[in-house]
């Protein structure tokens, strides 16, 4: 079974520049998350989704960061005007949302540098 | 604040020793915790998890017992392997339907042959 797919794997790109950051969660889970994991604060959540629905956001740093999930098995996040403080590596991960299951499973993360 | 506390940063133990990975957490709201593991340039994996009902859960080489009055959760590998060489995150959650996760600093992990 295919896991968290997460693309690019790696972005460079200059200040001021877009990026967006896609994830496809492994199918049949209902829930997906956004992280990003940096040296100083390590791993954070900055947003996550229930059913396509964002339900907390309060992750998010600031309005530079966007999420949507427009259906099931898709899910952007993007960053206008991106800075070098957003270099980091950001990762998707999804669960099932079953009663009792708690368990997150994670992408191989987008390693982000922003010059 | 720092909800979730691995205090320490790195640790190394002879192969086929035990390894003990230790964490502490604050908020009484979380009922649920898990550990991940995760190697250089790939997302964490999940490894094992325990319910606040339980002081303790097994599967395999790993083990995690935890202590609700304590407020404190330890993963035991035993015997450690060289492949078991990576960072390891403690995580919890709240109860009810409540996903987020928080996340500890990570506990580097390295067993020496």
């Amino acid at each position: 079974d295919a896991g968290v797919i997460q693309s690019p794997r790696h972005e460079v790109t200059e200040m001021g520049q877009e990026v967006t950051l896609r994830c496809k969660p492994i199918s049949g889970h209902n829930s997906l998350f956004w992280y990003r994991q940096t040296m100083m604060r390590g791993l954070e959540l900055l947003i996550y989704f229930n059913n396509n629905v964002p339900i907390d956001d309060s992750g998010m740093p600031e309005d530079r960061f966007s999420a949507k999930m427009p259906n099931a098995s898709f899910s952007t996040l993007k960053i206008q005007p991106s800075e070098p403080r957003d270099s980091a590596v950001y990762f998707c991960a999804s669960t099932s949302g079953l009663a009792g299951s708690k368990t997150q499973y994670f992408g191989p993360g987008t390693r982000l540098l922003v010059l | 604040d720092q909800q979730v506390k691995q205090n320490s940063p790195s640790l190394s133990v002879q192969e086929g020793r035990i390894s003990i990975l230790n964490c502490d957490y604050t908020n009484s709201m979380f009922d649920y915790f898990l550990w991940y593991k995760k190697y250089p340039a790939e997302g964490p994996t999940f490894l094992i998890s325990i319910s606040s009902i339980k002081d303790k859960n097994e599967d395999g080489r790993f083990t995690v017992f935890l202590n609700k009055s304590a407020k404190h959760l330890s993963l035991h590998i035993v015997p450690s392997q060289p492949g078991d060489s990576a960072v390891y995150f403690c995580a919890s959650i709240s109860g009810g339907g409540a996903q987020k996760l928080v996340f500890g600093q990570g506990t580097r992990l390295t067993i020496n042959p």
